[in-house]
């Protein structure tokens, strides 16, 4: 079955460490996608990919950093520089050929907590 | 700018009543509108989307939106709710010129036996 599998489930992360998280997706979407979800806050952009290696900051990406070397992939570091990083972190992907009206379609997170 | 209201945090219904999740958007030009839910610990599942036409969108597990231009909202509704609807639902709009979503802050359904 096709879908977008996020790696690991939960995390945890030491003062001054950087963490990774993977997305890897197998429905051959073009545009992949990483969410922030804070309790009453919603889903905010972090990082957006359209292409392989090519991506695009989102509206909070201060504290992160991505890669898109192939497209089933979209790896998430969380850098020393986010303070903030307790969160659970969504992927999604999104298929770009078929039009902007397609629905994005989500992994089941991550939950990132501090030690 | 994009902005999406949702202005419930949280909604009570007893099964089998009807049930309605509120959203208000604020776009330039002709918003795509989606309806997402997530389960604990789970991922946001897609249930419908308006891009153009009829007004009443059906979506998914028997849930259907009414598009109203005049009082920019998209609301979701169910005619019948069950326990197993419980769970967070959230809207979104985008505009047709950009490729980013935005997201409303969610509303919690539940659903009492």
């Amino acid at each position: 079955d096709g879908g977008i599998t996020q790696s690991p489930k939960y995390l945890f992360r030491k003062e001054g460490q950087n963490v990774t998280l993977s997305c890897e997706q197998n429905l051959n979407h073009d545009a992949m996608y990483w969410y922030r979800q804070d309790p009453g806050q919603g889903l905010r952009l972090i990082y957006y990919s359209q292409i392989v290696n090519d991506f695009q900051k989102g509206d909070i990406a201060e504290g992160y950093s991505v890669s898109r070397e192939k497209k089933e992939s979209f790896p998430l570091t969380v850098t020393s520089a986010q303070k903030n990083p307790t969160a659970f972190y969504l992927c999604a992907s999104k298929m770009q050929s078929e039009g902007l009206g397609q629905p994005q379609h989500f992994g089941d997170g991550t939950r990132l907590s501090i030690l | 700018a994009q902005s999406v209201a949702q202005p419930e945090d949280q909604v009570n219904v007893a099964e089998g009543n009807p049930l309605t999740v509120k959203c208000t958007y604020s776009v330039s030009g002709n918003p795509y509108l989606f309806w997402y839910v997530q389960y604990p610990n789970r991922g946001l599942q897609f249930l419908l989307k308006y891009i153009t036409g009829d007004n009443l969108v059906k979506g998914s597990y028997g849930f259907e939106a009414e598009f109203n231009k005049s009082q920019t909202s998209f609301h979701l509704k169910k005619p019948s709710a069950l326990v197993s609807d419980s769970a967070l639902y959230f809207c979104a709009v985008m505009n047709t010129g950009f490729q980013k979503r935005v997201f409303g802050t969610g509303t919690r359904l539940l659903v009492s036996p």
